[in-house]
């Protein structure tokens, strides 16, 4: 059974772009996570969507934005990119509402 | 608000070492998890605890939920250099429809 996927793995942008980021869950999940983790800290709740609908965020400024898709994939963007928006973003599924989550790799966004 | 916090925040230990990470909160889980993480990869689980009082073994891992579901440890027997990495608890309160997680335990076991 494929895992969580992620794309792109590595992602570099100058500031004031914006990246798009991509998530795969794994086959039956519903429910999709985004997290946030700068370097050496701890993962910051970003989005949840579960069923098509965005069911919660963190305090995550506006431009930071996503959907789910039809399929449960989900994209998240993020606008005006800012040099702290540099991280690792990872992605989680999970077949229901607070249950176990597992995790893709992350996307490793470097903004310069 | 950080709900979840877990100690210590470092500990560097020598293989062999026996060692116990917390992850404490003043709310009520329905259910805990453990996760490791490496560097540069996602956190993958470790365990699931659900009942107050389980405990669970993973090998020579011992995870335990407390009676009342608020707190949470891992003890390590026999610690080994793969042991390595970030130890992160994690779960949601009735309510909140976030999952969160604890502020992590960075373990180092030396060879």
């Amino acid at each position: 059974e494929a895992g969580v996927t992620q794309s792109p793995t590595h992602l570099i942008k100058t500031r004031g772009q914006q990246a798009t980021l991509r998530c795969s869950p794994i086959s039956g999940h519903t429910s999709v996570y985004w997290y946030q983790q700068a370097l050496g800290l701890g993962l910051q709740f970003l989005l949840w969507y579960d069923e098509g609908e965005e069911r919660n965020r963190g305090n995550f400024p506006p431009r930071f934005s996503g959907r789910q898709f039809p399929n449960y994939s989900s994209e998240l963007n993020v606008n005006a990119l800012e040099l702290e928006d540099s991280a690792l973003y990872l992605c989680a599924s999970s077949p229901g509402r607070h249950t176990e989550a597992f995790f893709g790799q992350g996307t490793r966004l470097t903004v310069v | 608000t950080q709900l979840l916090e877990q100690s210590p925040q470092f500990l560097s230990i020598q293989e062999g070492e026996n060692l116990t990470v917390y992850c404490n909160s003043s709310s009520v889980f329905s259910s805990l998890q453990w996760y490791r993480q490496e560097p540069g990869e996602g956190p993958v689980l470790l365990v699931t605890v659900v009942t107050g009082g389980e405990v669970k073994k993973l090998k020579r891992l011992t995870f335990q939920f407390g009676d009342a579901r608020k707190d949470s440890s891992l003890h390590i027997t026999a610690a080994q250099p793969g042991d390595t990495g970030l130890y992160l608890c994690a779960g949601s309160t009735s309510g909140t429809y976030k999952y969160i997680f604890g502020t992590g335990t960075r373990l180092k076991v030396l060879a």
